[in-house]
This record gives C-alpha cells, sequence and structure tokens, in this order.
C-alpha cells in the first residue's frame, strides 16, 4: 500500500463538461504522476509533478491540465471533457532513495463521458 | 524515444504448466525496468524491477525476469502457474533521470485453465 488514493472512483459525465480528478497521498513524495490506460495501448503519461506547483507534461497531455498547490494532492483536469477521454487514470508516486526508486499506483479512476 | 513491445496480447496457459511473458524496449541505453501486474477492475501491482547488478531478478508470487542487454529484453517467467496468476501483465522501462516516467507496453492477458 503507497498510501494513495483517488477520488471519485467512478464518474459519469457528459461531452463538454469539466471534470476533476483528485489523487492524495500521505508519505510526502516529491513526485507524483498521471497515467490514462486504455486497452492496446498499455500506461500513457498525460502529466506529472516534481514539486508543488511544478508539473511537466507527458505524451497524452492534449486536453488535460494539472495542479499542485500542496504535496499531498495532484489534481486533473479535463477542462472540456470528450467521448476520446473515456479512460481508467492512474495516479501515481516515485519512492525515491536506495533501492526503492520505483512507482506505485493508485487504485484508478473510471471515467465514462457520454 | 523509448518504447516497449509486448509481443504477445494473449496466452493461454494450463495451470501447473510454466508461463514466459516477452518483453523487448527500445532505448539509447540500459533503462530501468519493470514488470507490473494487474488484476481485472485492480490497480497496477508491482512484480519485479531491474536497476543494475545481476540480470536474473526475483520478485513477488514466485516470478522472476532476466535482464539481457544484447537483446534488449527483460522477459518474465513462472514455472509453475496457478489460477490466481490470471491477469493482465505490464512491462515498463524508466529513464534513468530525476523524472523518472514510465513507458508501458501494451499489455499481455494470461489465461489460466484448469
Amino acid at each position: 500500500d503507497a498510501g494513495i488514493t483517488q477520488s471519485p472512483r467512478h464518474k459519469v459525465t457528459e461531452t463538454g463538461t469539466p471534470v476533476t480528478l483528485r489523487c492524495h497521498q500521505t508519505e510526502n513524495h516529491r513526485y507524483m504522476y498521471w497515467y490514462r490506460q486504455d486497452p492496446g495501448h498499455g500506461l500513457r503519461l498525460i502529466h506529472y509533478s516534481y514539486g508543488v506547483k511544478d508539473t511537466d507534461k507527458g505524451e497524452v497531455s492534449d486536453g488535460y491540465s494539472v495542479s499542485r498547490s500542496k504535496t499531498e494532492d495532484f489534481l486533473l483536469t479535463l477542462e472540456s471533457a470528450t467521448s476520446s477521454q473515456t479512460s481508467v487514470y492512474f495516479c501515481a508516486i516515485k519512492r525515491t532513495g536506495g533501492a526503492e526508486e520505483t512507482q506505485y499506483f493508485g487504485p484508478g479512476t473510471r471515467l465514462l463521458v457520454l | 524515444a523509448q518504447s516497449v513491445t509486448q509481443p504477445d496480447i494473449h496466452i493461454t496457459v494450463s495451470e501447473g504448466a510454466s508461463l514466459e511473458l516477452r518483453c523487448n524496449y527500445s532505448y539509447g541505453a540500459t533503462p530501468y525496468l519493470f514488470w507490473y501486474v494487474q488484476s481485472p477492475g485492480q490497480g497496477l501491482q508491482l512484480l519485479l524491477k531491474y536497476f543494475s547488478g545481476d540480470t536474473l531478478v526475483q520478485g513477488i508470487k514466485g516470478f522472476e525476469a532476466e535482464f539481457k542487454r544484447s537483446q534488449s529484453s527483460f522477459n518474465l517467467r513462472k514455472p509453475s502457474v496457478h489460477w490466481s496468476d490470471a491477469a493482465e501483465y505490464f512491462c515498463a522501462v524508466a529513464s534513468r533521470s530525476n523524472d523518472y516516467k514510465l513507458s508501458f507496453g501494451a499489455g499481455t492477458t494470461v489465461t489460466v485453465r484448469a
């Protein structure tokens, strides 16, 4: 257990509406990541953060924005949801130091955009 | 850019038989290498990882993987499969840099028949 929670766990929304997903961690890790999982693609990185207010884009960042105003929370926002953003979204943290340079994942959020 | 290929989309294996899942990567230097497992409807669990040193690494649940630099491969093996090993398996690589972004293969689904 990496102390990661995601909310909501399930969401159904309509095209054009804004959606915010929250990732919360309890272990004070510096690095946090958002991935999306789609059949045939594995997981693909959307955005990541390397500290409070420090974020950068991943390979599939179009249509998404992120914010990190405090260490424990990393928010992913879909400004205007589209059907192509129907997916399962996973948050991850990186444990650093020694043999623990590893990413651990949250339980995921299933998003359906109608 | 780094990439990961898992050639087998789906593998069916009998309970008690051996299992090998293939993973090939493309990267300028030796990356960090990982195998994750995802049971239906669940998040990702780390099975094992390779950073350096011994090229045969042991993981949880009786899995092992072997890094072969000459073949750019990191294949996962288990000598005797249990019904509970039915899941989707993902190979991933991460750059040896601070941002540590993961690139995933598309996954291999393992079905275990009695």
